[in-house]
């Protein structure tokens, strides 16, 4: 159980189109989400919580406006990267937990999006 | 402050060879659980182990055990008899109790296993 499916699993877009990008559970309700982000040879970095319903909360540096998260149910969280330049380009990874007392961490698979 | 450190940054070892990663973590919460994960080229994270705060006791699993030592607030894995498989970025990281599962990573330690 606690299967958390990403798509796509890479994209190659052009620099000033949007991304968008799913993260789902596949067998459990997801109140909380999370997506990371990780650059070559760098950690994974938080950018943002999304809980279902409610709007998502932002790192410290992580702009909202470019990266739009959306939490319209309890199986589905979605980022969208808007007008993506190069310098977006990195390995974007999410995750869920079942609620707050959550005590495991379920990933997705990741998306590696390259900005051309 | 929550904070996890991986002070290597790359290991490189001779196949069957032993190797111990490093993980040092800061928090003041009582509460908290701390993961080691393998992330392969191909990008996914491997889950390997989870401790949760109150339990101290050492692991094995197979080439893997862990060593858990709250005195010096140190979660370190080591890799016995290591293979070329077992090249990859390890990644340790501390989870605090009710955050819904929110994660925070050291740097993550490459290791590159030659044979």
């Amino acid at each position: 159980g606690a299967v958390v499916s990403q798509h796509p699993s890479w994209v190659i877009c052009k620099s000033g189109t949007s991304v968008k990008i799913e993260c789902r559970s596949l067998d459990f309700q997801a109140t909380t989400m999370f997506w990371y982000r990780q650059f070559p040879k760098q950690s994974l970095m938080l950018m943002a919580t999304s809980n279902e319903g409610s709007k998502a909360t932002y790192e410290q540096g992580v702009e909202k406006d470019k990266f739009l998260i959306n939490h319209a149910s309890l199986t589905l969280s979605t980022l969208t990267v808007t007008s993506a330049h190069p310098e977006d380009s990195s390995f974007y990874i999410c995750s869920a937990g079942r609620d707050r007392y959550e005590t495991e961490a379920f990933f997705g698979q990741g998306t590696r999006l390259t900005v051309v | 402050a929550q904070k996890v450190t991986q002070a290597q940054t790359e290991i490189s070892v001779v196949e069957k060879e032993d190797v111990t990663l490093d993980c040092v973590y800061e928090t003041r919460d009582t509460t908290y659980y701390l993961f080691w994960y393998k992330q392969p080229p191909s990008g996914e994270l491997v889950f390997l182990i989870r401790r949760n705060s109150f339990d101290e006791q050492n692991e094995i699993s197979g080439r893997y055990s862990w060593n858990f030592q709250k005195s010096t607030s140190s979660f370190n894995f080591t890799i016995t008899a290591s293979q070329v498989v077992d090249s990859a970025v390890y990644f340790c990281a501390l989870y605090l109790s009710n955050q819904g599962g929110k994660l925070i990573f050291g740097q993550g330690t490459e290791l590159s296993v030659k044979p």
